[in-house]
């Protein structure tokens, strides 16, 4: 099946400091991505939808200042964490949409953020 | 916020034995997907739904899109060791354009 790559799969940082994710699709093109954030033991919530070449949506209650996303081209979209607090240390989780698919999703293996 | 219910939350079971679980929404959905998910790893996709009342395998699973398109099953059957993992149910509605709605998962435990 289509591979979905992020990068990196886990990370520690210092508080105040900022964290970048990417999200790769190695195998297809994706006009679409979609960020989930996953807290230990539990489901996944979708924070924002990324579009190639346009603003993302953000999900209520979701900072967009905060989690800054790009999407500037059709196998990468970047997530970064701004000035991250220990609240945000969490799995952070991407799925990409194959533009030639009827909307079949492919999720990334995760990245998991650490913030002392 | 969630609109998913699934259950159970969690089981444990013996090597061998058949595992069932569903998940209920009070929105219609016209797609019904399941996932496992290892520890440390994104969630895999193990059946795809499309219609209400399908009923689709995939080597032991069997899952069912409910004919009110607001439930589904997943069913293990003969579960073996590395059936462990957390499984969540998630919907998506027609104009969502594939934003997923997720369940809260069910852990299961298998026994050797």
């Amino acid at each position: 099946g289509a591979v979905v790559s992020q990068h990196p799969s886990w990370v520690i940082c210092k508080s105040g400091t900022s964290v970048k994710i990417e999200c790769r699709s190695l195998d297809f093109q994706a006009t679409t991505m979609f960020w989930y954030r996953q807290f230990p033991k539990q489901s996944l919530m979708l924070m924002a939808t990324s579009n190639e070449g346009s603003k993302a949506t953000y999900e209520q209650g979701v900072e967009k200042d905060k989690f800054l996303i790009n999407h500037a081209s059709l196998t990468l979209s970047t997530l970064t964490v701004t000035s991250a607090h220990p609240e945000d240390s969490s799995f952070y989780i991407c799925s990409a949409k194959d533009v030639k698919n009827t909307g079949e999703l492919f999720f990334g293996e995760g990245s998991r953020l650490t913030v002392l | 916020g969630q609109q998913l219910n699934q259950s159970p939350q969690s089981m444990f079971i013996q090597e061998g034995e058949d595992v069932s679980m569903n998940c209920t929404s009070s929105s219609i959905f016209n797609t019904w997907l399941w996932y496992k998910q290892d520890p440390g790893e994104g969630p895999v996709l193990l059946i795809a739904l499309y219609k209400a009342g399908e009923l689709t395998s995939n080597g032991r699973l069997t899952a069912q899109f409910g004919i009110t398109r607001k439930d589904s099953f997943l069913n293990i059957s003969a579960s073996i060791p590395s059936d462990v993992g957390i499984y969540f149910c998630a919907g998506q509605f027609e104009t969502s354009g594939s934003r997923l709605t997720f369940g809260e998962g069910t852990q299961l435990t298998v026994n050797p």
